[in-house]
């Protein structure tokens, strides 16, 4: 199946500041999701991209869909210490497959005040 | 709002002993999954129903089965319980379709001594 590389592994970052991650892939993905799961929950969705090039924002998050099509981008400006977590990158693992997702290794963010 | 609802919430095993992990969804999603979380793997498909009566394998099928019971019900089970099968396992459902969004549930954090 497709290999989903998520960087970084984690991340240290004060209040106020911005962070980015992202998630390559060895094959062309369709779509990408972004989740975020809080400690002790399941994931969350915070943001789905469905077009080459497409930037959609939900709040202080913003995500990118690669041109190449082989990655995607999250990035939270302006960090609160709510939004400490593990952020994660999926997609469909083949092109017919709409629901069997595969996942990154996630991405761990501590914000300290 | 229930959502996807997971019991229990905790087990502990022994190597050998079989259980059965419960998911119900009230939200009339035709498709539901089960995944599996390790540390550093992200989370991992085990198996899935597009539909009620229908079930298939993902990722990482082997020492599972499951069962469709209904619409809102979606069983794990597990037949003579490993140490490898130690993990956290999220239940998820959606719309079946393109582009239709997985809600999770909060997990069952499995032990196997």
């Amino acid at each position: 199946g497709q290999q989903l590389n998520q960087s970084p592994q984690s991340m240290f970052i004060q209040e106020g500041e911005d962070v980015s991650m992202n998630c390559t892939s060895s094959s062309i993905f369709n779509t990408w999701l972004w989740y975020k799961q809080d400690p002790g929950e399941g994931p969350v969705l915070l943001i789905a991209l469905y077009k080459a090039g497409e930037l959609t924002s939900n709040g202080r998050l913003t995500a990118q869909f690669g041109i190449t099509r082989k990655d995607s981008f999250l990035n939270i400006s302006a960090s609160i210490p709510s939004d400490v977590g593990i952020y994660f990158c999926a997609g469909p693992m083949t092109t017919d497959s709409w629901g069997k997702l595969q996942f990154g290794a996630g991405t761990q963010v501590v914000v300290t005040p | 709002n229930a959502g996807v609802t997971q019991t229990p919430k905790f087990q502990v095993l022994k190597t050998g002993q079989s259980m059965t992990l419960q998911c119900a969804q009230d939200m009339n999603h035709n498709s539901m999954y089960w995944y599996r979380q390790d540390p550093g793997m992200g989370l991992r498909l085990i198996y899935y129903s597009a539909s009620e009566g229908t079930t298939d394998k993902g990722e990482v099928p082997n020492g599972y089965n499951v069962s469709r019971l209904n619409k809102r019900e979606f069983s794990l089970r597990l037949e003579s319980a490993a140490p490898s099968q130690t993990s956290v396992y999220f239940c998820a459902s959606s719309f079946t379709g393109d582009n239709q969004p997985q809600h999770f549930g909060d997990g069952t954090r499995l032990s196997i001594l």
